[in-house]
Parts: C-alpha cells; structure tokens; sequence
C-alpha cells in the first residue's frame, strides 16, 4: 500500500531551528510537496521537490532523497506565525496525490 | 500564485437538504479539479477528481450519488452533498490543477459544512 509518515507533533522555541520529515512509500514517484495549514483555512503551498537535494525557496526549503523515500522540511528563525499543521505529499505514478497525516508545530515563546 | 475561489466558506444546513459549493480557478483554466475532505485533526482525504467535460473519478468508498460532481467548464466545478446528515459535516476543500507534470495544486479557501 501507499504510506506517507510524519511525526503527528513537534514542539519548538520562537527563534530557534525545527527539521520536520516526512518518510514515503508510493506506487511510483512524480514529485513531492510540502503545504502549510493553519487551523480552519485551507493548505497553502511551501515546496517542491522532484529530484534529490535541498530546493530553497525563501523561507521555505525542503529537501529530498528519492533512495531513501524520505523529505525534510527544515524551519530557520521560527515566528510564532509558523505555529501550523505541516503536510507532506508525494504524487505517485498516476499523478495522484498522496498526503501524509500531517505535523502539527506548535511554537512557544 | 493563481487564485482557486471556493464559496461558501461556512454553511450551516438542515438534514436532509442538500448544499452546493463551488469552486472557481479566477486566471487559470483548470483541467483538473480535486474535491477533499477533512475531518478535525486528520488529513486530507480525496474524494474524487474531475476533469471538465467529463464524469468525475471517485475514490473508494464515496458516493457518488450523495456527491454530485460538475466540472462544466475550465474554471468552476461544484460539488453537491444530496440529503445531508450530520456525519457529512466536514471541511470541504478543492483544489485545481493545469494539468499534469509539474502542476502546483491551488486550493480554494475551503467550506465548513455542518449539517444539524
């Protein structure tokens, strides 16, 4: 079956590093994308991935290891704005998307 | 980023009625269009996906009578849910697509359905 895993909480500091993963297992592989989701609103997109290494896109980079069917999504200088559910999907062979459960960040001053 | 506009954002029916939300790509012609569902504190579940001029693709275990699909043109796609009950009360969300490849989804607002 298809399977995305991600840790279901993480609790940081404001201003300090977070490294969210998310592990994969999918019939196929089209690329893999990371959305933000504050509470009551919909997803809004973070990243993109679809070949291996770290893609850096302003505040949002993720990276990605396709033999290892794993991601990260690393956080730098938390805002307490950044307190959100962090979801992690990878579109598989017939260009469906496969969504993770998510990671609820939870951001303490 | 292109612009998917999804109305209503709340609704509050009786049960038994029916409610209809649509979703609009504004500068964008969206080829494909996906409907979602989700439940507090759980993922996003997929419901089906459509494609304009064509019937809607279902996931295992949705209705498709219960949710009606309509993608009549490259901008707007509606989704009914038909005789609404309590447990159909979720956040609904759709998101739309260019094609395939590389084809960011753009996700409406969202619509919280609650069916007393």
């Amino acid at each position: 079956g298809q399977n995305i895993d991600q840790p279901t909480e993480m609790t940081a500091t404001e201003g300090a590093i977070v490294q969210i993963n998310c592990t994969y297992q999918t019939s196929g592989f089209n690329g893999l994308f990371w959305y933000q989701q504050h509470a009551g609103e919909a997803p809004t997109f973070l990243s993109y991935n679809v070949l291996d290494g770290l893609e850096e896109k302003g505040r949002f980079s993720s990276f990605l290891s396709r033999s290892k069917g794993y991601s990260y999504l690393p956080l730098k200088e938390l805002q307490m704005k950044d307190s959100a559910s962090y979801l992690c999907a990878v579109r598989d062979s017939n260009y469906q998307l496969i969504w993770g459960a998510g990671t609820k960040l939870i951001i303490k001053p | 980023g292109a612009v998917v506009s999804q109305h209503p954002s709340r609704v509050i029916c009786k049960s038994g009625t029916s409610v209809k939300i649509e979703c609009r790509s504004l500068d964008f012609q969206a080829t494909t269009m996906f409907w979602y569902r989700q439940f507090p504190k759980q993922s996003l579940m997929l419901m089906a996906t459509s494609n304009e001029g064509s019937k809607a693709t279902y996931e295992q275990g949705v209705e498709k009578d219960k949710f009606l699909i309509n993608h009549a043109s490259l901008t707007l796609s509606t989704l009914t849910v038909t005789s609404a009950h309590p447990e159909d009360s979720s956040f609904y969300i759709c998101s739309a697509s260019e094609g395939q490849g590389w084809s960011e989804a753009f996700f409406g607002q969202g619509t919280r359905l609650t069916v007393v």
